[in-house]
C-alpha cells in the first residue's frame, strides 16, 4: 500500500539527541517533509528533503535516502518544548500522504 | 502576512446533519488542501485544490466534498454526518503544488463533534 511508517512513540532525555525514522512502504514518493504538532496546535513545517542527503536547520536535521526508502528527523540538544508529535509526509500520485506520527516524550 | 484561517474553531452536530467548514489561505497561496485528523490515524488527505480546480482526492466517501473560490478561499462540506466523522479537520495552503520546496502552512483546524 501507500504508507509512511514511523514509530508511534519515542522517549529521550532533555539535552540529548533523538532520531525519528520514517520508512516508505512503496516507491514513487517524491521528497520527504517533516512537521511538528503540539497538543491542541496545528502542524508546523520543520524541513523538506527533495534529494538524498542531510538538511540542517538549527537543532533539527533531516535525512533522506531514496534508494533505501528511508528518512529520519534528528533533534539535537533536546528541550522540554520539543515534546510534541512529529509527522513525516510525502507526495505520491499528487496525493499528500502523512505517517501516523511519532509522539516524542522528553524526560527532565 | 496573516496565517491560514479556519472557521469555525469548534462545531457540534448530530448524525444526519451536514456541515460546511471554511479556510482562508495565506495571501498569495493558490493551493489549499484538506485533512482529517483522528487520534491514532494521523492526518488523512481529503482533497487538494489549485486555482479553483480539484487536483486530487483522497479515499473518502462522496459525502465529503469541497470547492475553491476565485480568491483561493476554500470550503469543505460533509453531508449526512456519521459518528465516525468526528475529527479535527485541518486545512493547509502552500506555494504551487509539486514544487521542490513544497511546504504546507496549516490552520488551527475545526474540531467537529458528531453526536
Amino acid at each position: 500500500g501507500q504508507s509512511l511508517e514511523q514509530p508511534s512513540e519515542v522517549t529521550a532525555v532533555e539535552g540529548a539527541i533523538v532520531q525519528i525514522n520514517c520508512t516508505y512502504q512503496t516507491s514513487g514518493f517524491y521528497g520527504l517533509s517533516w512537521y511538528q504538532q503540539h497538543d491542541g496546535g496545528a502542524p508546523t513545517f520543520l524541513s523538506y528533503n527533495a534529494l538524498d542527503g542531510l538538511e540542517e536547520t538549527g537543532r533539527f536535521s533531516s535525512f533522506l535516502s531514496r534508494s533505501d526508502s528511508y528518512g529520519y528527523l534528528l533533534l539535537q540538544e533536546l528541550q522540554m518544548k520539543d515534546s510534541a508529535s512529529y509527522f513525516c509526509a510525502a507526495r505520491r500520485d499528487d496525493k499528500i500522504i502523512f505517517g501516523k506520527g511519532t509522539r516524542l516524550h522528553i524526560l527532565p | 502576512k496573516a496565517g491560514v484561517t479556519q472557521t469555525p474553531r469548534y462545531l457540534i452536530k448530530t448524525r444526519g446533519q451536514q456541515v460546511t467548514l471554511s479556510c482562508s489561505p495565506i495571501s498569495g497561496h493558490r493551493s489549499v488542501s484538506w485533512y482529517q485528523q483522528t487520534p491514532g490515524q494521523g492526518l488523512q488527505f481529503l482533497f487538494e485544490y489549485f486555482s479553483e480546480t480539484q487536483r486530487n482526492k483522497g479515499n473518502f466517501p462522496g459525502r465529503f466534498s469541497g470547492r475553491q473560490f476565485s480568491n483561493s478561499r476554500s470550503e469543505m462540506n460533509v453531508s449526512t454526518l456519521e459518528l465516525g466523522d468526528s475529527a479535527l479537520y485541518l486545512c493547509a495552503s502552500s506555494s504551487p503544488p509539486g514544487g521542490l520546496d513544497e511546504k504546507l502552512f496549516f490552520g488551527s483546524g475545526t474540531q467537529l463533534s458528531v453526536l
